[in-house]
């Protein structure tokens, strides 16, 4: 069965620094999305993008993060200069469409220090 | 602003039991619903959808309901087993064809044998 990937799946990096989190999605599908669980709380949407472009972002996706389409098959999260509340699980998403089922990758764990 | 409530947040029952769990959403303008499942530290599994013209959808032993006047969905788990324990969430789309997910807290189940 067609499944989102994550790398890396787990990650600790210094107050700071740049962070890049990598997802390949389901090949054919059309929606891509970054969602974060910080720890024991809700999982946040962060943004979609479609078409190349952010089709949607929430107030916590701010300068600091950006998104990307570098090629046909990836999907990557940038946090330009993570702080301590960064840290998080953060979790890739797809979908074929933006009503269908939405598949969601094992997530990457942030742990900033 | 549409927000999603699941109670409990934690059921204890003994294998075999039925059990339903609840989620409420407060804004019944969805596009559709669907449920998941998260093991710990685990990424998201999607169970079910259901979209916003129908009333449930049933996979296996799993049914789930929506009632969109009433701001409320439950998935009903049948025979449950050791291996259903995981925690489980709702998240409802809104309309904006941007397929972003809103979800709720949780709830975490444990079977006991």
């Amino acid at each position: 069965e067609p499944e989102v990937t994550q790398t890396p799946s787990h990650q600790v990096t210094q107050m700071g620094q740049e962070v890049i989190l990598r997802c390949v999605p389901i090949s054919n599908h059309l929606y891509f999305y970054w969602y974060r669980q910080i720890l024991g709380q809700k999982v946040e949407f962060l943004v979609s993008f479609y078409n190349n472009e952010i089709s949607e972002k929430s107030e916590i996706f701010d300068d600091q993060f950006s998104v990307e389409r570098p090629d046909g098959s990836n999907f990557t999260l940038k946090i330009r200069s993570t702080k301590l509340e960064d840290s998080a699980m953060y979790f890739c998403a797809s979908s074929a469409l933006g009503g269908n089922t939405i598949y969601f990758g094992e997530g990457s764990w942030l742990t900033v220090v | 602003k549409q927000e999603v409530t699941q109670i409990p947040a934690a059921l204890s029952v003994p294998e075999g039991e039925n059990l339903v769990l609840n989620c409420s959403f407060t804004d019944s303008a969805i596009y559709n619903l669907q449920w998941f499942r998260q093991d710990p530290g685990k990424g998201l599994t999607s169970l079910l959808l259901i979209q916003s013209s129908q009333r449930e959808q049933t996979s296996g032993r799993l049914n789930a309901s929506l009632d969109k006047s009433s701001g409320r969905s439950t998935l009903y788990i049948a025979a449950s087993q050791p291996g259903d324990s995981a925690t489980y969430l709702c998240a409802v789309v809104v309309p904006g064809n941007t397929g972003k997910l809103i979800f709720g807290q949780g709830t975490t189940l444990q079977v006991k044998p």
